[in-house]
């Protein structure tokens, strides 16, 4: 069964609204998630890394005002992506990692339309 | 720098028949790789992990193979099926600073 449970799993909105995706690990501590993106055809794309407890750590390019990200406890991120725009429209899909490092699960996804 | 270069970029091959994905890498010091296969439109689900102590790790009709001296690993499909069809991610985890580096996959597509 499922050990990362991402939710929605496709969400659609209008622009200038804001989308909030959630991401559980379901049977472990997850000391740190991870969120990306992917467009049609493409590889995953990291966003932004968090540990539980403390600020995101965004990569290079992706805005942490227009991505906010939530890791307030073991089992919990969240990712809201504030006031979309179409350009936001992707598949965006979230991973947890264990304090062992060794369990590294994927949720299976959240397809954003930005309408 | 970091890097996993995964190869070929896509595969077309016949039911039935078996494949091979290959995964080179750079990353150092090097903790563990992973195999990934991703369906469209869903999240990238394990296959096998391997750490530097493994060569071979099986799942059904996945085998993964890894060479820590030539930095090498490859995942051989046995008697594909239709339902192979997807991306194939390997994914290298780094010691030193915890980074975890994707490779950009590989499309497998199963044709009947």
């Amino acid at each position: 069964g499922a050990v990362v449970s991402q939710h929605p799993s496709r969400v659609i909105c209008k622009s200038g609204t804001s989308v909030k995706i959630e991401c559980r690990s379901l049977d472990f501590q997850a000391t740190t998630m991870f969120w990306y993106r992917q467009f049609p055809k493409q590889s995953l794309m990291l966003m932004a890394t968090s540990n539980e407890g403390s600020k995101a750590t965004y990569e290079q390019g992706v805005e942490k005002d227009k991505f906010l990200i939530n890791h307030a406890s073991l089992t919990l991120s969240t990712l809201t992506v504030t006031s979309a725009h179409p350009e936001d429209s992707s598949f965006y899909i979230c991973s947890a990692r264990g304090a062992g490092k060794e369990k590294l699960f994927f949720g299976s996804g959240t397809q954003l339309s930005v309408l | 720098k970091n890097q996993v270069e995964q190869s070929p970029q896509s595969l077309i091959i016949l039911e039935g028949k078996n494949c091979t994905l290959q995964c080179n890498y750079t990353v150092s010091p090097f903790s563990n790789l992973r195999w990934y296969k991703q369906d469209t439109g869903r999240g990238p689900v394990s296959l096998t992990i391997m750490t530097f102590s493994e060569n071979t790790k099986s799942n059904g009709r996945y085998t993964a193979t890894l060479d820590a001296d030539t930095k090498q690993s490859s995942l051989h499909i046995t008697a594909s099926q239709l339902s192979d069809s997807a991306s194939y991610i390997c994914v290298v985890s780094a010691n030193r600073d915890d980074k975890i580096i994707f490779g950009k996959g590989t499309r497998l597509h199963i044709l009947p």
